[in-house]
């Protein structure tokens, strides 16, 4: 079956330090991945979009990458701040224009 | 930016009552939403795909018969959970794309508790 997983579901770091998330697919090759921001009670948040054919992309602190061959996303929050601290959740598109998404990676910024 | 508005935020309703939830797309229309349920903790799990102007497609396993899902307008799609039971109590969030950008948008989403 086509599943897309997110490794961890939490994430501890302290502020100030690079936070690197993992999204993986199998059986499938999206032609695009993004990443959502969460937060408790809330709808998700869109943060980024990769391409299959893009190996990376930048959005302030933020920077995604799309590596095809180990069929993996990172997900990476530069000078992290008790503010980034949310669910972060990868999705893959699917036909009909619908989003599947991972487990989600809850990270938790420390002062 | 794209803005979807979904309503109620909060809705205890009792057992056996029906409950109409409301997305709204206010700056953009959308002939296509998409209805996600989420427990606590977990991810969002996709219910069905609301077609405006035709019937709702429903991923394996959603009963329809449960949850109506009606698209009228290019601007509002409805969720309702009929004849609700404490099972039903949960997390929902619909969301939309105005195809201008490449994210998708979230409503705020809507905690259901039956009693």
């Amino acid at each position: 079956s086509q599943k897309i997983e997110q490794n961890s579901e939490a994430l501890n770091i302290q502020e100030g330090k690079t936070a690197t998330l993992t999204c993986n697919y199998t059986n499938y090759s999206p032609a695009y991945l993004q990443w959502y921001r969460q937060d408790p009670g809330r709808g998700p948040v869109f943060l980024l979009l990769i391409r299959e054919n893009e190996k990376e992309k930048r959005k302030e602190r933020l920077k995604v990458t799309f590596d095809t061959t180990l069929k993996q996303s990172l997900f990476h929050i530069t000078a992290s701040q008790p503010a980034d601290s949310a669910t972060y959740l990868c999705a893959r598109d699917n036909a009909g224009n619908m989003l599947t998404f991972g487990g989600g990676t809850r990270l938790m910024v420390k002062p | 930016g794209a803005v979807v508005s979904q309503h109620p935020s909060r809705v205890i309703c009792k057992s056996g009552t029906s409950v109409k939830i409301e997305c709204r797309s206010l700056d953009f229309q959308a002939t296509t939403m998409f209805w996600y349920r989420q427990f606590p903790k977990k991810s969002l799990m996709l219910m069905a795909t609301s077609n405006e102007g035709s019937k709702a497609t429903y991923e394996q396993g959603v009963e329809k018969d449960k949850f109506l899902i009606n698209h009228a307008s290019l601007t509002l799609s409805t969720l309702t959970v009929t004849s609700a039971h404490p099972e039903d109590s949960s997390f929902y969030i619909c969301s939309a794309n105005d195809n201008a950008n490449y994210g998708y948008t979230f409503g705020s989403g809507t905690r259901l508790t039956v009693v």
